[in-house]
């Protein structure tokens, strides 16, 4: 497999435009999320989706921000309008089930990630 | 919610020393405990875990430990070489008993950088 796969690579946009994020998942991992990588913040959980459903979007910072899975193979998350501050990297990460398989490790396998800068 | 402290944030050494980089977390209910390390340009990659269950873990040249008590839990790196330098990131996980939501909260980052 060829692992989580992210697109575009790097972004640069101007402050008001429509920002999309691209992810392809591992096939046959069920659950998907969606991280930002800052200096100041860490690694944030924005949101994350169980067989393509949202489940938790409590870590999305504001409406600008909003995520979709229409499809097992692919995810997308837009920032419209984009800010300065949105400026960050933003990983794409999936797993196969849950924590609770007895013996198994519960494995996050993040994508390269996006840089995004807003200026 | 879970909060997660990691020290230090930066961390050199000689090649061959070990290192050790310590987590504590906040939330009682958290149960699994993950190290993700990740190198320039890339996403970050499991190394190793530990479960709420256990006290120690080991592989190779790195091992966790977990003191569920104090809610503290560590790595340990033995022999370092150059190519352990990265980024390294503890973690907690929990599921929420009310919403069932699960939730891996990544502590601040650990730069370690082994000189030849």
């Amino acid at each position: 497999d060829a692992g989580v796969i992210q697109s575009p690579r790097h972004e640069v946009t101007e402050m008001g435009q429509e920002v999309t994020l691209r992810c392809k998942p591992i096939s046959g991992h069920d659950y998907l999320f969606w991280y930002r990588q800052t200096m100041m913040r860490g690694l944030e959980l924005l949101i994350y989706f169980n067989n393509n459903v949202p489940i938790d979007d409590s870590g999305m910072p504001e409406d600008r921000f909003s995520a979709k899975m229409p499809n097992a193979s692919f995810s997308t998350l837009k920032i419209q309008p984009s800010e300065p501050r949105d400026s960050a990297v933003y990983f794409c990460a999936s797993s196969a089930s849950s924590l609770y398989l007895t013996g198994e490790s519960y494995e996050q396998y993040f994508g390269p990630g996006t840089r995004l800068t807003v200026t | 919610g879970e909060n997660v402290e990691q020290h230090p944030s930066t961390l050199s050494v000689q090649e061959g020393d070990s290192a050790v980089i310590k987590c504590t977390y906040s939330d009682s209910a958290s149960n699994y405990f993950p190290w993700y390390k990740q190198e320039l340009g890339k996403g970050p990659q499991l190394i190793i875990d530990i479960r709420s269950n256990v006290g120690e873990k080991k592989d190779q040249r790195i091992a966790v430990t977990l003191n569920k008590t104090a809610k503290h839990f560590s790595l340990h790196i033995t022999e370092t070489q150059p190519e352990d330098s990265a980024v390294y990131f503890c973690a907690a996980f929990r599921t929420h008993s009310g919403t069932g939501f699960q939730k891996l909260v990544f502590g601040t980052g650990t730069r370690l950088l082994v000189s030849p």
